[in-house]
């Protein structure tokens, strides 16, 4: 059963609007949160995480949103740019170790 | 420069033998992790190591072994009882504790005929 889900396997945006990425988790015991940017053929790319002592961590154009009552945590770019066009991974862990992984979602940014 | 190195990139072999991935870090992280990815899936944790010379089974274990004899090298060996090898396989590594991101190799794409 998965534990981390990511409903959206694709998303378009326009180039300069705001990209919103999500990912919904099952376990409550999940306290650490990342998310990965992934180009085909390559390993996954760190982007930005957050724990659950915070509701938000913002990164340059990156901003996580995380809802623990919800069990939600979001990813907005903005402004959007073609180079981020790419596949992106949320991931959840109750622990620093093992991390369960959503499918990914495929953002496509049109210029 | 530091990083994780995974060769090769695309590896071939006939169905009934085993074969070893490599994976190298110059990072001086702890702990080290194997994925495998699949079509239209995320990434499944086949095992994990967070100290030399110790290692646990992640989720998918079943068909696979490892061995961390250098705080640098974590080999994964694909064994012939692994029903499905055709796969995308990740190498990842994080300092462990408190800084808990992983940074990802470049990945081996396995073809079993």
């Amino acid at each position: 059963d998965q534990q981390v889900k990511q409903n959206s396997p694709s998303l378009s945006v326009q180039e300069g609007r705001i990209s919103i990425l999500n990912c919904d988790y099952t376990n409550s015991m999940f306290d650490y949160f990342l998310w990965y940017k992934k180009y085909p053929a390559e390993g996954p790319t760190f982007l930005i995480s957050i724990s659950s002592i915070k509701d938000k961590n913002e990164d340059g154009r990156f901003t996580v949103f995380l809802n623990k009552s919800a069990k939600h945590l979001s990813l907005h770019i903005v402004p959007s740019q073609p180079g981020d066009s790419a596949v992106y991974f949320c991931a959840a862990s109750p622990n620093f170790n093992k991390f369960y992984f959503g499918s990914g979602t495929k953002l496509n940014v049109k210029p | 420069d530091g990083g994780i190195t995974q060769s090769p990139k695309y590896l071939f072999r006939k169905e009934g033998q085993n074969v070893t991935l490599s994976c190298e870090q110059n990072l001086n992280h702890d702990a080290m992790y194997w994925y495998r990815q699949d079509p239209g899936q995320g990434l499944r944790l086949i095992y994990y190591s967070q100290i030399v010379n110790d290692f646990q089974k992640g989720d998918i274990a079943e068909g696979y072994s490892v061995s961390r004899e250098k705080k640098e090298s974590f080999p994964l060996t694909v064994t012939s009882a692994q029903k499905n090898p055709t796969a995308f396989y990740l190498c990842a590594s994080s300092s462990g504790g408190a800084i808990y991101e992983q940074y990802f190799g470049p990945g081996t794409r396995l073809t079993v005929t």
